[in-house]
């Protein structure tokens, strides 16, 4: 099984700063990676899938990049709507594996 | 528009048998490239595979709950069942079922789908408890 690794746990951010979050898989995935957004009570939401494809109805904000073993989500200057849980997920090899998460918390 | 609409027990006793029905609208199982799975989040944690199911019956498992855990598909009432037997207080979570398109590629006229998921039901929570 792939391990998933999401740093840091936690991200203090302040409105309109740039947030990066990093994942790092136990073995290469290729670019066979997807992001979510959690927030509390709702479903992940898919913001990018095959590392740097955004979904259609994202903000140009968030980006992915990346690939093998070493994966970032960028937001470039956050919104209130941001403050979240963003968890990684490779979907390479089964059984897809996700990160423990990274939440993006206001500074 | 796809939507997906989980639905079942609230409360199940340890030792008893899950069953969830995932009944979804705007797609079909039976086109290429496509998935349903069931996804689980226990309270405060992170994000579990369980099982998925794709458009040629093709049916994945997770290796730590495989022999639990069955998906079947009905595919002429859009309809995905997921149960789990011998249920336990740890499987308290909150059960999601998603849509997953799909990444395509051809190695040696052979086509390899990677699964991602890109719709997901409001989820359903389920107390094991006795």
């Amino acid at each position: 099984e792939i391990v998933m690794t999401q740093s840091p746990a936690t991200l203090s951010v302040s409105p309109g700063e740039r947030a990066t979050l990093s994942c790092r898989a136990s073995q290469s995935v290729s670019s066979i990676l997807a992001w979510y957004q959690q927030k509390p009570g709702q479903a992940p939401r898919l913001l990018i899938y095959d590392a740097s494809t955004r979904v259609t109805g994202i903000p140009a904000r968030f980006s992915g990049s990346g690939s093998g073993t070493e994966f970032t989500l960028t937001i470039s200057s956050l919104q209130s709507e941001d403050f979240a849980v963003y968890y990684c997920q490779q979907y390479n090899n089964w059984p897809y594996t996700f990160g423990q998460g990274t939440k993006v918390e206001i500074k | 528009q796809i939507t997906l609409k989980e639905s079942g027990p609230t409360l199940v006793k340890p030792t008893q048998t899950l069953t969830l029905t995932c009944t979804f609208s705007g797609f079909s199982l039976s086109t290429s490239g496509v998935g349903v799975g069931w996804i689980r989040q226990p309270p405060g944690k992170a994000l579990e595979w369980l099982a998925l199911i794709s458009w040629d019956d093709d049916k994945r498992y997770s290796p730590s709950l495989k022999s639990r855990v069955t998906i079947t598909k009905d595919t002429s009432k859009n309809q995905v069942v997921l149960t789990m037997t011998n249920m336990d207080p740890v499987d308290t979570a909150t059960y999601y079922c998603a849509h997953s398109g799909a990444t395509v590629t051809t190695f040696r006229f052979r086509n390899y789908y990677y699964y991602y998921t890109d719709v997901w039901g409001g989820g359903t929570t389920v107390t094991v408890s006795s």
